[in-house]
């Protein structure tokens, strides 16, 4: 099976201005967890989708946004960029099953803000 | 509040060597999923080994294994015969409630 993809792998971006990432899971997976990772914060959750639903959500303000479609890809929208949005944003998918299956990471979509 | 802690930022192992690396958390919730996470150099998160709360055995998968102390909250990785491809960042992660934790992780190089 092809693993989850993320697109595009890089980006670079002006503060104010929006941006959209995409993550394409693995084939019948139907979850979908997004998490921005920065060398101060870490790791931290973002959001998931389940079946086009945002089943679980972090403590993130509301410029950043999702949705996931009919086929589980899914989409991470973040309007009005700030300097401290510069990150590698991940995106992971699971297998229907109980709430937090094992999840498989993509590559990563890496974001510069200017 | 939920937490993840891990109290090691940098480790180092001598090749074919054992070494342990910590992890401690924190929540209410009687349901819950432990993980640790490995992050080579290239990026990729790569899943390790899982843990399910409810579970009193540890989790093994090859050389690697777990040490799941439920009353203390503490969930060590043990690594076993190391190798040179062990060399990553590695996380251990809470799964539970509506949300997923992360700890800050732990620098792992193995040495020849």
């Amino acid at each position: 099976k092809a693993g989850v993809t993320q697109t595009p792998r890089y980006l670079i971006k002006t503060r104010g201005q929006q941006v959209t990432l995409s993550c394409s899971p693995i084939s019948g997976h139907r979850s979908v967890s997004w998490y921005q990772q920065t060398p101060g914060q870490g790791l931290q959750f973002l959001f998931e989708y389940f079946s086009e639903t945002q089943r679980n959500k972090g403590n993130f303000p509301g410029r950043f946004s999702g949705r996931q479609f009919s086929n589980s890809r899914s989409e991470m929208n973040v309007s009005t960029l700030e300097l401290g949005d510069s990150a590698l944003y991940l995106c992971a998918s699971s297998s229907p099953g109980q709430q937090w299956e094992t999840q498989y990471f993509g590559p990563g979509t890496r974001l510069l803000v200017l | 509040a939920q937490t993840v802690t891990q109290s090691q930022p940098e480790m180092s192992v001598q090749e074919a060597e054992t070494v342990t690396l910590s992890c401690t958390y924190d929540t209410s919730e009687n349901n819950y999923y432990l993980f640790w996470y490995k992050q080579p150099p290239s990026r990729q998160m790569i899943l390790v080994i899982r843990q399910e709360a409810y579970k009193q055995q540890n989790a093994t998968e090859n050389r690697f294994s777990v040490n799941f102390q439920k009353a203390a909250k503490s969930f060590s990785l043990k690594i076993s015969d190391s190798q040179l491809g062990d060399t990553a960042m590695y996380f251990c992660a809470l799964g539970t409630g509506n949300q997923f934790y992360f700890g800050t992780g732990t620098s792992l190089t193995v040495i020849p």
